[in-house]
Order: structure tokens, then sequence, then C-alpha cells
């Protein structure tokens, strides 16, 4: 069963617009969410993180926010550029269970 | 710092051969983990090392062995190779044992291939 889920497999956005990448879990033990990027050929990368006990974390252009009682969770990245073109995955852990989504394909147009 | 790094990076096996991937970080991590990522699935976590001398079971251990003698280096081996295992696999360390709550890095990966 997929415990976290990324709807859309795909996302295309303007350079400088908002990006807006999101994912749902299904697992209330859930305390920890994290997002990390994959470039082609490479492991994925840290992007940032989020615990269950705020709604919102900033770094730079890439903010998560986290609803918990919907048991979602949003990437937003502003503003977009081409060099954001990636997959990106949300990941969900729980001790030592950690779960991944399937990911979502990023292309940013010049 | 090399990170982590995984060798071989592509490999061919045929049905019931074995093979060992290789894992090493120089960045002296506690803990370090297998993944495998298939189309349309994410990455599933294999096993898990907690430390030298400690490994448990992810998500999907069946068919791989595991075991940590060094803090540096994390093997995964396949018994007797499966096309299901045909996958991605990544290597990843951190620096706490709690492991998963912290950011994990990741090798380039092994692009393994299952006749």
């Amino acid at each position: 069963d997929q415990q976290v889920k990324q709807n859309s497999p795909s996302l295309s956005v303007q350079e400088g617009r908002i990006s807006i990448l999101n994912c749902d879990y299904t697992n209330s033990m859930f305390d920890y969410f994290l997002w990390y990027k994959k470039y082609p050929a490479e492991g994925p990368t840290f992007l940032i993180s989020i615990s269950s006990i705020k709604d919102k974390n900033e770094d730079g252009r890439f903010t998560v926010f986290l609803n918990k009682s919907a048991k979602h969770l949003s990437l937003h990245i502003v503003p977009s550029q081409p060099g954001d073109s990636a997959v990106y995955f949300c990941a969900a852990s729980s001790g030592n269970d950690m779960r991944f989504g399937a990911g979502t394909r990023l292309t940013v147009k010049p | 710092n090399a990170g982590v790094t995984q060798t071989p990076k592509f490999q061919v096996l045929k049905t019931g051969q074995s093979m060992t991937l290789q894992c090493a970080q120089d960045m002296n991590h506690e803990y370090m983990s297998w993944y495998r990522q298939d189309p349309g699935m994410g990455l599933r976590l294999i096993h898990y090392s907690v430390g030298a001398g400690i490994t448990d079971q992810g998500e999907v251990p069946n068919g791989y062995n595991v075991s940590r003698s060094t803090t540096e280096d994390f093997p995964l081996r396949l018994l007797s190779a499966a096309p299901s295992q045909t996958s991605v696999y990544f290597c990843a360390s951190s620096y706490s044992a709690s492991g998963l709550a912290d950011t994990q890095y990741f090798g380039p990966g092994t692009r393994l291939t299952v006749l």
C-alpha cells in the first residue's frame, strides 16, 4: 500500500512563476516530512524538511506547508528557475519507517 | 570528501546469479540504508543499519542480505538474483543513529538488470 502519494506525475511552469508540488499521506504516525530533489543519473539530494509540530518551514525560495488534519503537505518554489527542473520526491517518516512518494517531474520553462 | 560512493554503476545478471553492491561513505555517519527505485513506486527501504554490527529490515527486505562490519561500508548482497530485482539501487547515510529524521545523503545509484 502506498502510504505516501504524489498524484501529479508531472508539472510544467514558466520561469519566475510559483511551482506547487503536492503530497498526501495516510499514516497518522508519520512525524517528519522531507522533500528530495533528483536529477537524472544522480542520487536524490535533500531539499527541505518539516516536523509534525510545525505547519510551515521556509528556506530561501523553498517553503513546505504541512496540514496535519488533511494529511497533506506541499512544496512551494518561488520564483521557479530552469535549474529547478528535476524530479521531486516527498518522504514521510515515523521512527525507522520511511516512505517515499512516486515523485513529480517539474519542468521550468525559460 | 567523496560522500557516498556506490559500485558498480551498472550491472547485468542472469537469473540465479549472486552479486554484491558496494556502498561506502567517508563522513563517519552512523546510519546507512539501501533503497530501490522502481518506476511509479518511488524509493522503498530495503535494509538499514544504525551502526557497525547492527542491521534491520526495511519495507522490502526479501531476497537481500546486508552486514555492517565497519562504519564506512554497507554492502548489499543478492544471493540468487530474480528478474523482479531489476531496479535502481541507492545507498544513503546520515549522521545520527535516529537516521530517518536526519538529512540522508544518497549515492549516485547502481542500475541492475536481471535477465
